[in-house]
């Protein structure tokens, strides 16, 4: 079931400005993981953070992960319309031993303004 | 990284027929899932496929609706049976190695008619 949530579950921004998505979880994980899913089509993993990391980065994105409050965040600056689509965080049980499927938020619906 | 090939791409199926899903990986992979994705909503697992032993479903999800075959570390099949309007949706096909990110086909999108 879910356990995710996901705010805001939809954002509109300009182009060039930056997008904030937040996710919440309920239980103990190994890593938190952003996908981007385009038109109702497959997803595509954008980062991976583990549990004893606190940020990371790629490109232009940016995730941070507080396990105490059992949040995490994404963050996309310098917003290209090409970003626009849908985005989720999963989660990758710790108990699981890496044999589970993952848990997904609700996701949120991104639309850059051109 | 891994690349799944997904079969059908979509269909719109008659209530209360079968569609079989396949779902194809370009290298041996233990551990493969199935999600079901309702319209506008997020992704729900449906089923774990390990080869060599039976599908484990998750609360809510049945093997007599949703049957699954694994019968190698490349291939896997999940039925949609018997179907109704609410089973209309996106399902996907994943797979992932231990605790590292999953990749995922390209979806089926179901519409039950």
């Amino acid at each position: 079931s879910q356990q995710g949530e996901e705010d805001p579950q939809a954002l509109s921004i300009q182009e060039g400005e930056n997008a904030t998505m937040n996710c919440s979880y309920k239980t103990s994980i190994n890593n938190l993981q952003w996908y981007r899913q385009n038109s109702g089509r497959g997803l595509v993993h954008l980062i991976l953070i583990r549990s004893n990391e606190r940020e990371k980065h790629s490109g232009r994105l940016r995730v941070t992960l507080d396990t105490s409050k059992k949040s995490s965040s994404l963050l996309i600056t310098a917003s290209r319309a090409a970003d626009t689509a849908s985005y989720f965080c999963a989660t990758d049980a710790q108990s699981g031993g890496g044999a589970d499927g993952l848990t997904f938020g609700k996701g949120t619906h991104l639309i850059i303004q051109p | 990284s891994a690349v799944i090939s997904q079969k059908p791409s979509r269909d719109i199926c008659q209530r209360g027929t079968s569609l079989t899903i396949q779902c194809q990986v370009d290298s041996q992979v233990t551990m493969m899932f199935w999600y079901r994705q309702q319209p506008g909503q997020s992704l729900t697992l449906i089923a774990t496929a390990n080869q060599g032993s039976e599908a484990t479903y998750e609360s809510g999800f049945v093997i007599d609706k949703f049957p699954i075959s694994r019968p190698n570390l490349t291939f896997s099949t999940l039925t949609v049976s018997n179907m109704s309007p609410e089973d209309s949706s996106i399902y996907l096909c994943s797979v992932k190695t231990g605790y590292t990110e999953a990749f995922f086909g390209q979806g089926t999108r179901l519409t039950v008619v």
